[in-house]
């Protein structure tokens, strides 16, 4: 089965910094990878997605980028705010399969006013 | 605005106890997730279901039953209440593509005495 690896576990920045998450997969028939954020209290929310045939997208501060041949995508925040402490998951799921999303651990991130 | 609601915050529960986690959803999707929530541990897949008196066991079913007899309606059931499954209990609910893979719910933080 598919399995996530999610790096750091913990993340401390300055507010204005920009925090880089990153996360690898193993079953290379994945094809569609969310974000999700989780504030204190509440489940997780989807924040950004991208599928397999896109390299790159962005919203506003968000970005994701991904590179198949590595297996490995990754989340970055640029001009971090106190509001985007939370923790993060990334996940891979396989559209045209299972649909199941298989999970890292989470990230925890820190934004220090 | 799209929901999935949980019947409990806290819950509070005895040792040998039968505990009932209930989720719904207004969105009409077809599949219903239960995620454990614990520290370092990430979200672990308990069970889901991709129709209505349908259900798979994910990758922790051990201690746990579900019961899907209405669309919207998704319920986590602990036979016998144990301290190892004090933890925090998420829903989810989504569709098989597309964007809206998963809504969670707010969560239910249980305790076992």
């Amino acid at each position: 089965g598919e399995n996530v690896e999610q790096h750091p576990s913990t993340l401390s920045v300055q507010e204005g910094d920009s925090a880089v998450i990153k996360c690898t997969y193993s079953d290379s028939a994945s094809n569609y990878f969310p974000w999700y954020k989780q504030e204190l209290g509440k489940g997780p929310q989807l924040i950004i997605d991208i599928r397999s045939n896109v390299g790159e997208k962005k919203d506003q501060r968000i970005a994701v980028t991904l590179n198949k041949t590595a297996k490995h995508f990754s989340l970055h925040i640029t001009e971090t705010q106190p509001e985007d402490s939370a923790v993060y998951f990334c996940a891979a799921i396989w559209e045209g399969g299972s649909y199941i999303p298989t999970f890292g651990r989470g990230t925890s991130l820190i934004v220090h006013p | 605005d799209v929901k999935v609601t949980q019947s409990s915050r806290y819950l509070v529960k005895r040792t040998g106890e039968k505990v009932f986690l209930e989720c719904v959803q207004d969105m009409d999707h077809e599949n219903m997730f239960w995620y454990r929530q614990d520290p370092g541990l990430g979200l672990r897949l308990i069970y889901f279901s991709y129709d209505v008196k349908m259900k798979e066991k994910g990758d922790i079913p051990e201690g746990y039953s579900v019961s899907r007899e209405k669309k919207e309606r998704f319920s986590l059931i602990l036979e016998s209440a144990s301290t190892n499954q004090t933890s925090m209990y998420l829903c989810a609910s989504g569709e098989p593509t597309g964007s809206d893979t998963q809504y969670f719910g707010p969560g239910t933080r249980l305790t076992v005495l």
